[in-house]
């Protein structure tokens, strides 16, 4: 399994600033993917970050408000920007290896 | 539309019960089921699984996938306070995509 750090841990912000969220693996890996869970739901895939490329966003979410860098082949960053109430939700990065999807510790937001 | 369905949404057993979760799926393109613990943050890897029939075990977790009826099942015997968690259901559908199901909360009471 893939060794994936997360941070920061959890943070509480204010409506309208911008917090970046930085994933680390612990082995090379071609795609990195960024899911939400808002509080009570599953999780949902934002976007997948592919090395040296744009980052490919699922409906309903876009660059604007989750810009995503991956400059290299074990480092990705997720931006939420102009955060509201609603962006309060846990973020995960994620993996795959050997056929299964492994997660970092995930990034507690709570926007006030 | 990709759909993963789990019941119960949750469930309270008490220690030693033995609990079944479900979890139905209606997906255009299968590539295979994965299930997961989540206890705070991020969910932990339980078991994939690709076959239909094919029975996966670790300890007192086991799961079997039926592929026919679109189905999969979560076992747990012998419940401990320490299986008290969201438990997840996804399915592979494309491209490393997963589709997540709601979960099912089981809280085991001592």
């Amino acid at each position: 399994s893939a060794v994936i750090s997360q941070k920061p841990s959890r943070d509480i912000c204010q409506r309208g600033t911008s917090l970046t969220i930085q994933c680390q693996v612990d082995s090379q890996v071609t795609m990195m993917f960024w899911y939400r869970q808002q509080p009570g739901q599953s999780l949902t895939l934002i976007a997948t970050a592919n090395q040296g490329s744009e980052a490919t966003y699922e409906s309903g979410f876009v660059i604007d408000k989750f810009p995503i860098s991956r400059p290299n082949l074990t480092f990705s960053t997720l931006t939420v920007s102009n955060m509201s109430p609603e962006d309060s939700s846990i973020y995960l990065c994620s993996v795959w290896t050997n056929e299964k999807l492994f997660f970092g510790s995930g990034t507690q937001l709570s926007v006030l | 539309e990709d759909k993963v369905v789990q019941s119960p949404l949750s469930l309270v057993v008490h220690e030693g019960d033995t609990v079944t979760l479900n979890c139905s799926y209606e997906v255009t393109n299968f590539r295979s089921l994965l299930w997961y613990k989540q206890e705070k943050k991020a969910p932990t890897f339980l078991f994939m699984l690709t076959s239909s029939g094919i029975e996966k075990k670790s300890g007192r977790l086991s799961s079997i996938l039926d592929k026919k009826e679109l189905f999969s099942i979560l076992n747990i015997t012998a419940t401990q306070t320490g299986d008290s968690a969201i438990y997840l259901c996804a399915v592979d559908v494309y491209g490393n995509k997963l589709v997540f199901g709601a979960g099912t909360i089981l809280r085991v009471k001592s």
